[in-house]
């Protein structure tokens, strides 16, 4: 099985619904992230966590919001979908004494 | 100027070839360097940490030389299989953990 899972892996929407992105890690790590990715461009950082109760913003967060279940749940959401937020979503865990990051398969979302 | 540039390629390459990236960075306190390889719409895989003394792994190897800001990552006898996208990652400094992605080099191995 996956250390990393993220769902949907497809998403197709409509502008304005309200979306949620999930991603679960069977890692143990505490630290975990979510990035978009479009083409062309690195990936940016949305909003990332170092446990349960913290939770920081990323280069990227206006339009998004995040919850942090329990250590190996992140959830990404996007309020009011708009098109400009079409992109390939990726959750990432890392550990808290080493950077590698772990990543889930990606989720790909058009907003329409 | 972007904090972490790459040539986007692609570069096409015969099997058994020998080829380099380069990648830039425009923050001289950064600590430590990554190469990622990420395959046609999957998700992004550590390659190589880079160490300030250059390490190799294998047919890859990686450089970095501070004083130019800019690491190298190196592959010989290249493979089919290492057609990929090569993402360049530097963690800008101590106790920043928002790594800085550079957008890819496309390596295209023909035969």
């Amino acid at each position: 099985d996956a250390d990393v899972t993220q769902t949907p892996r497809n998403r197709i929407t409509k502008t304005g619904k309200r979306i949620m992105l999930e991603c679960s890690q069977t890692k143990g790590h505490d630290r975990m992230y979510w990035y978009r990715q479009d083409p062309g461009l690195g990936l940016r950082l949305i909003y990332y966590s170092f446990d349960v109760k913290d939770i920081n913003k990323g280069e990227i967060s206006d339009g998004y919001s995040v919850s942090r279940q329990a250590q190996a749940k992140f959830s990404l959401s996007l309020e009011s979908a708009i098109p400009n937020q079409t992109a390939l979503y990726f959750c990432a865990t890392a550990s808290t004494s080493y950077n590698e990051q772990f990543f889930g398969p990606g989720t790909r979302l058009t907003v329409l | 100027r972007k904090e972490v540039e790459q040539d986007p390629g692609p570069f096409n390459v015969p099997e058994g070839a020998t080829v380099a990236f380069n990648c830039t960075y425009s923050n001289s306190a950064s600590q430590s360097f990554f190469w990622y390889r990420q395959d046609c719409r999957k998700e992004p895989k550590l390659l190589m940490s880079v160490y300030s003394s250059g390490n190799e792994d294998g047919r890859f190897t990686a450089q970095l030389n501070r004083a130019s800001q800019y690491i190298s990552l190196l592959i010989r006898d290249s493979k089919l299989s290492d057609s990929a996208t090569y993402l360049c990652v530097v963690n800008p400094g101590e106790g920043n953990y928002q790594l800085i992605w550079g957008a890819g080099t496309k390596l295209i191995i023909k035969p």
